[in-house]
């Protein structure tokens, strides 16, 4: 069981606006950075958001969180074909004293 | 253009040892905090343990806690994790993974392709 909380599927048809929730708790997404993943089938995870909503040079503005409170949300806009993959939450936990992640969201585009 | 390049995975027996490597360049090496994560086949990803930039702070996943050691050569742009007392739970692709700042608990920002470790009889 993960500590932090991510529905296990989404979907969605092209051009649609997807969000993918995550939540934590008091000692993780609360008061901590929360960062987002993307993983496409056979590769390693990519950075998608960090530090409250700052993208890597490269990652289409599409992608936007948000946080509140012990919960945080990836929204996609425009929802694309190549979009499709697993997405993976994170945060450092205070009292865990260690790096935490959601169980992670499979994404498929209808 | 950073890389990081995981190697020294392998096939081992339960209760044996296995030391990995990643091999790290385009950045400065010393001045970021570096992870291990795993992911079990057809599973999520698992945090394993951080470094910080300068070595001196350590932190552990409760799951491999006593069993594994995480270190780094910033002579040699190299991170380890020795692994001892192996178990099949500990079966995984293990990423070699660069913080976006120089303490431990730094987000990760970069990965490697990393390694597969198989535990078993």
């Amino acid at each position: 069981q993960s500590v932090l909380t991510q529905p296990p599927s989404a979907s969605g048809t092209p051009g649609q606006r997807v969000t993918i929730s995550c939540s934590g708790s008091s000692s993780n997404i609360a008061s901590n950075y929360v960062y987002w993943y993307q993983q496409l089938p056979g590769t390693a995870p990519k950075l998608l958001i960090y530090r409250d909503n700052q993208r890597p040079s490269g990652v289409p503005d599409r992608f936007s969180d948000s946080r509140s409170g012990t919960s945080a949300s990836l929204a996609i806009s425009g929802l694309r074909s190549e979009d499709e993959a697993d997405y993976y939450c994170a945060a450092w936990d205070d009292s865990l004293s260690g790096r935490v992640f959601g169980g992670g969201t499979k994404l498929t585009v209808l | 253009e950073v890389q990081l390049l995981e190697s020294g995975g392998g096939l081992v027996q339960p209760g044996g040892s296995l030391r990995l490597s990643c091999a790290a360049s385009g950045f400065t090496f010393s001045s970021y905090a570096l992870s291990w994560v795993r992911q079990a086949p057809g599973k999520g990803l698992e945090w394993v343990s951080a470094i910080s930039g300068s070595g001196g702070s350590t932190f552990y996943a409760d799951s491999v806690k006593g069993r594994f050691a995480i270190s780094r050569d910033n002579s040699k742009n190299t991170l380890y994790l020795q692994m001892n007392s192996l178990r099949a739970e500990d079966t995984a692709l293990y990423y070699c993974a660069k913080g976006d700042a120089t303490i431990a608990g730094a987000g990760i920002d970069y990965w490697g392709q990393g390694t597969l470790v198989t535990v078993s009889s």
